[in-house]
């Protein structure tokens, strides 16, 4: 069946490094990719996303990149702030009759120490 | 958030009762989506729907009903067929292949 997975449940980063969150997904027809944040009590943020037709794809001290071949994908995101400290999914995407079905991984928390 | 509201943003119910959790979006998208969210866990698609008067199961429809009858809105019944009631409850909408959330409902089951 699908279902998209996450290597690590957290992670802790000094404030100013960098962080790369990993995750790996089953469906080798998936086409479409989203990071998204989560802060406690909130909806999930979108970040960046990234079609399987790319290898990289970089927003504001983010990057997203996806290994098709071993179907794994990695949001790296640089010089950390107090405000990065969430939970990240990644969330592959899935066309139902029109629509789209997101699968969502478990998530990794990510907190910046200081 | 964007133009997606939910109410309530708590929501406390006694066992046995059916709860109805708003979702409205003056994002113009056509398709909509509701989803369950339980502690240290992703999401589970409940149900969604991609136009007014249409609505389709997802993974865990049991125990939920919703309708569309306006573009804007979609809401959300949770009645008491549901076993395990209590989660944090997104609604989303969304455009082409990407879905935005709303600041979602907190249910508890009393």
């Amino acid at each position: 069946g699908e279902s998209v997975g996450l290597h690590l449940p957290t992670l802790s980063v000094q404030e100013g490094d960098n962080s790369i969150i990993n995750c790996a997904y089953s469906n080798s027809a998936s086409d479409y990719f989203i990071w998204y944040k989560q802060e406690s009590g909130k909806g999930p943020q979108f970040i960046i996303d990234i079609r399987s037709n790319m290898d990289k794809r970089q927003g504001q001290r983010v990057t997203v990149l996806l290994n098709k071949t071993v179907k794994h994908l990695s949001l790296q995101i640089a010089a950390t702030q107090p405000g990065d400290s969430a939970v990240y999914f990644c969330a592959e995407n899935i066309p139902i009759q029109g629509a789209q079905k997101l699968v969502f991984g478990q998530g990794t928390r990510l907190t910046i120490n200081p | 958030d964007g133009g997606i509201t939910q109410s309530p943003k708590y929501l406390f119910r006694k066992e046995g009762q059916n709860v109805t959790l708003s979702c409205e979006q003056n994002l113009n998208h056509d398709a909509m989506y509701w989803y369950r969210q339980d502690p240290g866990q992703g999401l589970r698609l409940i149900y969604y729907s991609q136009i007014v008067n249409d609505f389709q199961k997802g993974d865990i429809a049991e125990g939920y009903s919703v309708s569309r009858e306006k573009k804007e809105s979609f809401p959300l019944t949770v009645t008491s067929a549901q076993k395990n009631p209590t989660a944090f409850y997104l609604c989303a909408s969304g455009v082409s292949d990407t879905q935005y959330f709303g600041p979602g409902t907190r249910l508890t089951v009393l």
